[in-house]
């Protein structure tokens, strides 16, 4: 089993709507969490870090689930340009696990 | 002011050659790594240097040799490249362990 595992997508989300994604993680000592986004042959960036009381930034939203292991990234009022890959990772024995991402693509 | 920066961004080259591909960071962080992210687009860590000193190996062939000179730079010497090398590799840095890294530009090696 992957330590860190992503449903790959593609979410096709139309511009304005909401979309949601989980990732699910192994390691129950797992100490922080992130959702990364990666552009198309770009390097990924930090999007947002994700606390235990679940956090907001602008339109996106994470939670983290530790009794079920699994943390979640919500996009509100999508706009074309959240199209991405996102990245969940996941910090754990002093190194950063990532999750092969899950891909978005918002269309007109 | 670009934060982590890599050079070269593309690298073809024959298999059985060696290459190098440094990486620079200006964060003053502690921290620096390799990932390799290949054509499935998995990105996994190879290798993480703290202060200098290397603190993960993952498995990868000896023929992969990080170096940092100083905790600014980390560089990684690749010696007889095989077609299963080619990947994008990306140099990331992070004030600590843990905490949030901060990526190069990568490097698309291409094996032919």
């Amino acid at each position: 089993r992957k330590e860190v595992e992503q449903d790959p997508g593609p979410f096709n989300v139309p511009e304005g709507a909401t979309v949601a994604f989980n990732c699910t993680y192994s390691n129950s000592a797992s100490q922080s969490f992130f959702w990364y986004r990666q552009d198309c042959r770009k390097e990924p960036k930090l999007l947002m870090s994700v606390y235990s009381s679940g956090n907001e930034d602008g339109r996106f939203t994470a939670q983290l689930n530790r009794a079920s292991q699994y943390i979640s990234l919500l996009i509100r009022d999508s706009k074309l340009s959240d199209s991405a890959t996102y990245l969940c990772v996941v910090h754990a024995w002093g190194k950063l696990q990532f999750g092969a991402g899950t891909q978005v693509v918002v269309t007109p | 002011d670009t934060a982590v920066s890599q050079t070269p961004k593309y690298l073809v080259t024959q298999m059985g050659n060696d290459k190098s591909i440094k990486c620079e960071q200006n964060l003053g962080h502690d921290t620096m790594y390799w990932y390799k992210q290949d054509s499935k687009k998995f990105l996994k860590i190879m290798f993480s240097y703290n202060n200098k000193e290397l603190i993960i190996n993952e498995t990868v062939p000896n023929r992969f040799s990080p170096k940092s000179p100083d905790k600014a730079h980390l560089n990684l010497h690749i010696n007889s490249l095989e077609l299963g090398d080619s990947a994008v590799y990306f140099c990331a840095s992070s004030q600590q362990t843990g905490l949030e890294q901060f990526f190069g530009p990568g490097t698309r090696l291409t094996v032919l």
